[in-house]
C-alpha cells in the first residue's frame, strides 16, 4: 500500500508570501500530524488532526495553520512567511492514537 | 512539558561492532517511547517502540532498553552495518495527549567500513 505522501517536494518562497502543502496519508489512516524539522531545533510538532477536527496543537505562532479534509488528506498553511520558517515540514499518518507514525518524506521549504 | 534529548549528536562506530544510542526523558508520565532511523533526504522510518510497562524490547539486530527510574532509553543495535548510517531519534508521548510526540535532538550514526 503506498505510503504518505508530500507534496511539493521543494519550494522556494520569498518573506511575506504564504505558502500551502499537502499531505496524503496511508489508505485507511484517520491521523494527520504535522512536524516542522530544523537543524537547530530538531523535530517539532505543529499540529495533529483525526477526522478534521484539530486534535493536538503544538506552539507555534498562529501564522500556522492546517485543515483535514473528509478523505483524511491534510493541508499546512504558513502565511507571512518570515526566513526562520525554512525547514523541512514533515506530515505522518496514523490510524488512531498510540499507534505508531509513518512520515513522508517531507517537502523542504526555503524562505529568501 | 516534555524535553527528550540525546546524550550524543554523532557516534563513529566500525563495521561489524554494536552500536549504543542514549536518550534521556523528563516527563515521567510519558509511557511511549519510539525509535526513528532518518536517513538522508527521507522522512524518519519507525525502528522499534516500547512501552512503560516494559524495560526491554527486541527486534531485528535492535534492542531498546527503558530505565523509568531514572527516565533514560537506549538503542542498540547489533553488528552494525553500512546501511545503518543515518540520524536517530528518540521520540516520547504521554498517555492521553493523542499523537503528539517529543522528539530528541538525534544522533548521528557513522559506521567505519
Amino acid at each position: 500500500k503506498a505510503g504518505v505522501t508530500q507534496t511539493p517536494r521543494y519550494l522556494i518562497k520569498t518573506r511575506g508570501q504564504q505558502v500551502t502543502l499537502s499531505c496524503s496519508p496511508i489508505s485507511g489512516h484517520r491521523s494527520v500530524s504535522w512536524y516542522q524539522q530544523t537543524p537547530g531545533q530538531g523535530l517539532q510538532f505543529l499540529f495533529e488532526y483525526f477526522s478534521e477536527t484539530q486534535r493536538n496543537k503544538g506552539n507555534f505562532p498562529g501564522r500556522f495553520s492546517g485543515r483535514q479534509f473528509s478523505n483524511s488528506r491534510s493541508e499546512m498553511n504558513v502565511s507571512t512567511l518570515e526566513l526562520g520558517d525554512s525547514a523541512l515540514y514533515l506530515c505522518a499518518s496514523a490510524q488512531g492514537s498510540l499507534e505508531k507514525l509513518f512520515f513522508g518524506s517531507g517537502t523542504q521549504l526555503s524562505v529568501l | 512539558g516534555e524535553s527528550v534529548g540525546l546524550h550524543l549528536p554523532t557516534l563513529s562506530v566500525q563495521e561489524g561492532d554494536n552500536s549504543i544510542i542514549n536518550c534521556a526523558y523528563s516527563n515521567s508520565a510519558s509511557d511511549y517511547f519510539i525509535w526513528y532511523k532518518q536517513e538522508s533526504g527521507k522522512g524518519p522510518q519507525f525502528i522499534i517502540d516500547i512501552r512503560s510497562n516494559m524495560d526491554k524490547r527486541q527486534g531485528q539486530r535492535v534492542t531498546v532498553l527503558l530505565n523509568k527510574t531514572v527516565k533514560h532509553l537506549s538503542l542498540q543495535i547489533a553488528a552494525t552495518q553500512p546501511g545503518d548510517s543515518a540520524v536517530y531519534f528518540c521520540a516520547a508521548w504521554e498517555n492521553n495527549a493523542g499523537n503528539m510526540l517529543t522528539f530528541g535532538g538525534g544522533t548521528r550514526l557513522m559506521v567505519k567500513p
